[in-house]
This record gives C-alpha cells, sequence and structure tokens, in this order.
C-alpha cells in the first residue's frame, strides 16, 4: 500500500541551526501539508501547498518557516533559525484530490532543540 | 475558534466495548474524522463520517454524531489488545483541501 514517508525519524538540533524536514508524499497526490505536535498538546496544522504554492498557513508559520517542493517527489519543511519552542513531532501529510476525503499521515519526524 | 476536546485516557478490557467521546465547537465542520496512532506511526484514518448522518458503522467501529450537541463518539466493540494506541478525534469544513482540526487525543489502554 503507497505510504507517506519523512525522514529522517529524529533530529537533535542546537538553537539557532538550521533544520529541514523531508517527506515523500505519496506519488499520485496533489496536496501537501505540514502539521506538528508539541508533546501533551493537540496537532496542529502549519501548512497546505498545492501546485507548488502555499496554499493556506496558519499563524504559527512564520517568517522562520518555508516549504519547498524541489522534486517531483520530496517535499520539505525549512526552519531557518530553530528555538527551543520549535520541539515538536512535525508530520507531513498528501492528499490526492479527488473522490477521497482522506489526509494519508507520514510516521512524523521528532525534532529535538537544545 | 475552532476547538475539539476529547478526553486524555481510557481503560478497558480485552473482549469489552471501548467508547471514544469527542466534542467540537465549530457548527460549520462537515466532516468529522477518527485517527488512530500506534507508537512510533504516523496518523492512520479509521473512518470519517459527514455532518448530515447520524451514525456510520464499519466492521467493529461504530461512529455515533450528535450534531445538536456537537459530540462525536467512536466505539469500539470486542476490543482487542492491537487496538491499544491513541485515537484522535479531527473536523473540517471541507473534504481535503481544509485543514483538519485535532482533539489532543485518548490513549486506549486495553487490559488483557
Amino acid at each position: 500500500e503507497p505510504e507517506v514517508t519523512q525522514t529522517p525519524s529524529h533530529q537533535v538540533t542546537q538553537m539557532g541551526q538550521e533544520v529541514i524536514l523531508r517527506c515523500v508524499p505519496i506519488s499520485n497526490h496533489l496536496y501537501f501539508y505540514w502539521y506538528r505536535q508539541i508533546l501533551g498538546q493537540k496537532v496542529e496544522f502549519l501548512v497546505s501547498f498545492y501546485n507548488n504554492e502555499i496554499s493556506e498557513k496558519s499563524e504559527i508559520f512564520d517568517d522562520q518557516f518555508s516549504v519547498e517542493r524541489p522534486d517531483g517527489s520530496n517535499f520539505t519543511l525549512k526552519i531557518r533559525s530553530t528555538k527551543l519552542e520549535d520541539s515538536a513531532m512535525y508530520f507531513c501529510a498528501s492528499w490526492v484530490v479527488r473522490d477521497s476525503y482522506e489526509q494519508y499521515f507520514g510516521p512524523g519526524t521528532r525534532l529535538t532543540v537544545t | 475558534g475552532e476547538d475539539v476536546e476529547q478526553s486524555l485516557f481510557l481503560s478497558v478490557r480485552e473482549g469489552d466495548s471501548s467508547v471514544i467521546n469527542c466534542t467540537y465547537t465549530d457548527s460549520s465542520s462537515t466532516y468529522l474524522y477518527w485517527y488512530k496512532q500506534e507508537p512510533g506511526a504516523g496518523l492512520q484514518l479509521l473512518t470519517y463520517i459527514f455532518s448530515n448522518m447520524d451514525m456510520k458503522q464499519d466492521q467493529r467501529l461504530t461512529v455515533l454524531l450528535n450534531k445538536k450537541d456537537k459530540h462525536l463518539s467512536l466505539r469500539i466493540a470486542d476490543t482487542q489488545t492491537g487496538d491499544s494506541a491513541i485515537y484522535f478525534c479531527a473536523e473540517s469544513m471541507d473534504s481535503g483541501n481544509t485543514p483538519l482540526v485535532f482533539g489532543k487525543g485518548t490513549r486506549l489502554s486495553v487490559i488483557a
């Protein structure tokens, strides 16, 4: 069964460093998302991406964040200068667009900022 | 803003039924979802219900929706140890192109 994959599974970084989280959505999917979950809190929407541009973003997704689809398969989330409060589980999701109500989620990347 | 609330923990004995409850605030929610997260895995969609439905059954899973009270429940019949996981309630106003709003998740523990 096709699945969304994410790398790395765990990333440890120092405050102020840049990180790039990678996702490979399901191949025929067209809509992509990033969500995050701070430990003990809710899963929160960050950004959605369609047709090579941001479709929607939340208040959390400030200038420190950016997304890119550098090639036909990868979808990345960059955090330019990490803060302690960026420590969270980051989930990538994708949606095929037609005839489906399911956003397929990846296993997540746990980001720890020290 | 939109909010989804669920109790954090539920413990049941193997073979019993589990009922996980969720309340939401946005009356314009069109789609309501239940996701399951096993340790180390992503969020797996278990089932969803449209807001114009009261009930949906899928094998051991029964979803009940009380739109007046904005209350959603997931019943798992004959709960097995493999059902131990975190269950997330989520809502959205549209099908796939609007963000999901999640609850904090209910950790279901099944005792053998």
